[in-house]
């Protein structure tokens, strides 16, 4: 069965530092797998996608990720945190038919000024 | 273009009282979804559906029931309140690979 992995429940960075979160998948095919993020109280915003082609992918908010097939990892990076980056982050797997989506249990990002 | 909507927002129920939770989009996506979110759970799938007066189980469907009359909506309905399902619960859409979601009711049963 399909399955997401984000190994930090939360995570705390400095502003202006930078940022690596962790999802590893497992999938028999090709994955076509996804970044959301969830700021407090509001709804999921996709930042990016990688169903194939090049393997770093640019998302929206200078994020982008880079899918490794050899480790079955799709990890987000941002290269200097604001504090609004704040937020929870979740990664997903798209999931047999109707586009469903498998998710990991988040990761909650803090940013210390 | 006001994407997926849901209302209300926040709500309170008693232990065996119904509601329904509204989801509508206006994007013509013919996929449509229910997610509960639970602390440290993720989101989980309850229902789906693709197209109109077709519909599905997802992961956790039990105590709930949902329709699809129109393209545009896709109704929860809970029968039974239960304390179990204390959840924020999200809605989504999709044309063809890509979901997109609604802001999301949080629920309380006491």
């Amino acid at each position: 069965a399909q399955s997401v992995t984000q190994p930090d429940i939360h995570i705390t960075v400095s502003e202006g530092a930078s940022l690596e979160l962790r999802c590893n998948y497992s999938y028999g095919a090709t994955p076509y797998l996804f970044w959301y993020v969830q700021s407090p109280g509001q709804g999921l915003q996709l930042l990016l996608k990688y169903f194939s082609g090049d393997t770093l992918v640019q998302g929206i908010k200078g994020f982008e990720a880079e899918f490794k097939r050899s480790q079955s990892s799709f990890n987000l990076r941002k290269p200097s945190v604001h504090w609004s980056d704040a937020a929870e982050y979740f990664c997903a797997v798209l999931t047999g038919t109707a586009s469903k989506l498998t998710f990991g249990t988040g990761t909650r990002l803090q940013v210390t000024l | 273009n006001a994407g997926v909507t849901q209302t209300p927002k926040f709500r309170i129920l008693k232990i065996g009282q119904s509601m329904t939770l509204q989801c509508t989009q206006d994007m013509n996506h013919n996929y449509m979804y229910w997610y509960r979110q639970d602390p440290g759970m993720g989101l989980k799938l309850i229902y789906y559906s693709v197209g109109a007066g077709i519909t599905d189980k997802g992961e956790v469907p039990n105590g709930y029931n949902v329709s699809r009359s129109t393209t545009e909506d896709f109704p929860l309905r809970l029968e039974l309140a239960a304390p179990s399902q204390t959840s924020v619960y999200f809605c989504a859409s999709s044309r063809i690979d890509t979901q997109y979601f609604g802001p999301g009711t949080r629920l309380t049963v006491l």
